[in-house]
């Protein structure tokens, strides 16, 4: 089964520092692999995906994230943290091959400490 | 915003009631997949919908069941509940086919369910 882990329970950064948050995946086939955010008792937002093409992907709000097959990572950056991003995120997987559905993460809570 | 829309927002029942959770979807979209959030966990796949037909299921018992509708707005329903059952439950619309494919998945605000 396709799936993705997150090794970090929790990522504290400094307000204006980079920001990374980390994901490996195991796949068979090509990795459909995407990443969300929660904000507290609200949905997933939506960040980027990565299909083909560029290994590096970029997103919304500033998020960008860097494909490396190599290394079966899809860690998410950025590059200036800000306190707003304080947030859960979720890295996922399609799983191809159990109809479409989405493998998520366990998840890391992100900490931008002014 | 997704446009992805949730009802209720929030409920309490007890054990072994029946529950049934709504969800409206973004406007292009045919496909309406459910997931389960448990507390400090990541989403589990329920079951997807796509054009009014069940299109694939995860690991859950058949007291969950679902349905789509023309409109292809969707509900999720639980019978008899039990404790482990309180979560948030997550919509999620698509433009899917048949065949899958690469489609982005976007989420509803979710139903927090407690179970007493």
């Amino acid at each position: 089964a396709q799936s993705v882990a997150q090794p970090e329970d929790q990522v504290n950064v400094a307000e204006g520092n980079p920001l990374t948050v980390k994901c490996t995946y195991s796949v068979s086939g090509n990795p459909y692999l995407f990443w969300y955010v929660q904000y507290p008792n609200r949905g997933l937002q939506f960040l980027l995906k990565y299909i083909t093409g560029d290994n590096l992907v970029k997103g919304s709000y500033g998020f960008e994230a860097e494909f490396n097959k190599s290394q079966t990572s899809f860690h998410l950056k950025k590059p200036s943290a800000l306190v707003s991003d304080s947030a859960l995120y979720f890295c996922a997987v399609r799983d191809m091959m159990r109809y479409n559905r989405l493998a998520f993460g366990k998840g890391n809570q992100v900490v931008v400490i002014p | 915003e997704t446009g992805v829309t949730q009802s209720p927002t929030h409920l309490i029942k007890t054990r072994g009631q029946q529950v049934t959770l709504r969800c409206s979807s973004q406007s292009g979209h045919n496909t309406v997949s459910w997931y389960q959030q448990a507390l400090g966990q990541g989403p589990q796949f329920i079951f997807q919908y796509y054009r009014e037909e069940e299109n694939g299921r995860g690991n859950f018992p058949p007291r969950f069941s679902g349905l789509q509708f023309p409109n292809y707005s969707s509900e999720l329903n639980v019978n008899a509940l039990e404790l482990d059952d309180s979560a948030l439950y997550l919509c999620a619309s698509s433009v899917g086919s048949s065949a899958g494919g690469q489609e982005t998945q976007y989420f509803g605000p979710g139903t927090r369910l407690l179970v007493l």
